[in-house]
């Protein structure tokens, strides 16, 4: 099964909303971020938070990090329609060169 | 612009007739990957490069080749293609510093590719 697991799988909100997921991982990592894919494009780098870090900041998103429940959680303030997309946590594993584990992902739907 | 470009981005093509999807980046990273994207299986990597020469197995490897001749480079070898390897194609590329996995990855736009 995928090193992360994000929850829910799919998340329907109006815009202005705030939106949540979450990721849950096995193994310790080195660092874990989350990424931005729009419909069968790229995917787009978002935030990035260490291991030792419990909790970052850019823009509109928080993420939090809690290595003692190896859990994360990406939320996105004042949610809107160009924020809708499918968002991904991967884990940086500790033994790998810079091997990035990928869940399958939460389709997030902001309706306008 | 920084970037990393692949060709072909949409490919159809029948089974056992090779194929090579072109990565480049132009940013100087040491680390490249490539990743397929399967629906509800997330992104699973494929093979990994960190530089020149030096290759790794993903998770993924098996019906796959890679080779890293220069830094900007990573192509992809599908030598006998099958329907299983139908997908979405990523590749992707990054800083790596010895011991720390503290870079982000930029991806490139993906490649669709289809085997009758």
């Amino acid at each position: 099964s995928q090193q992360g697991e994000e929850d829910p799988q799919a998340l329907s909100i109006q815009e202005g909303e705030n939106a949540t997921m979450n990721c849950s991982y096995k193994t310790s990592i080195n660092n874990l971020q989350w990424y931005r894919q729009n419909s069968g494009r790229g995917l787009v780098h978002l935030i990035l938070i260490r291991s030792n870090e419990r909790e970052k900041h850019s823009g509109r998103l928080r993420v939090t990090l809690d290595t003692s429940k190896k859990s994360s959680s990406l939320l996105i303030t004042a949610s809107r329609a160009a924020d809708t997309a499918s968002y991904f946590c991967a884990t940086g594993l500790m033994e790998y060169g810079n091997k990035l584990v990928f869940g399958a992902g939460t389709i997030l739907r902001v309706k306008s | 612009e920084a970037q990393v470009t692949q060709n072909p981005r949409y490919l159809i093509t029948v089974t056992g007739k090779k194929l090579t999807v072109t990565c480049s980046q132009n940013m100087n990273h040491e680390y490249m990957s490539w990743y397929r994207q399967d629906p509800g299986l997330g992104l699973r990597q494929i093979y990994y490069s960190m530089n020149v020469e030096v290759t790794d197995k993903g998770d993924v490897p098996e019906g796959y080749k890679v080779s890293r001749k220069e830094k900007r480079n990573f192509p992809l070898i599908l030598e006998s293609p099958s329907p299983n390897q139908t997908s979405l194609y990523f590749c992707a590329s990054s800083l790596w510093t010895s011991g720390l996995t503290y870079n982000e990855q930029f991806f490139g736009p993906g490649t669709r590719l289809t085997v009758l």
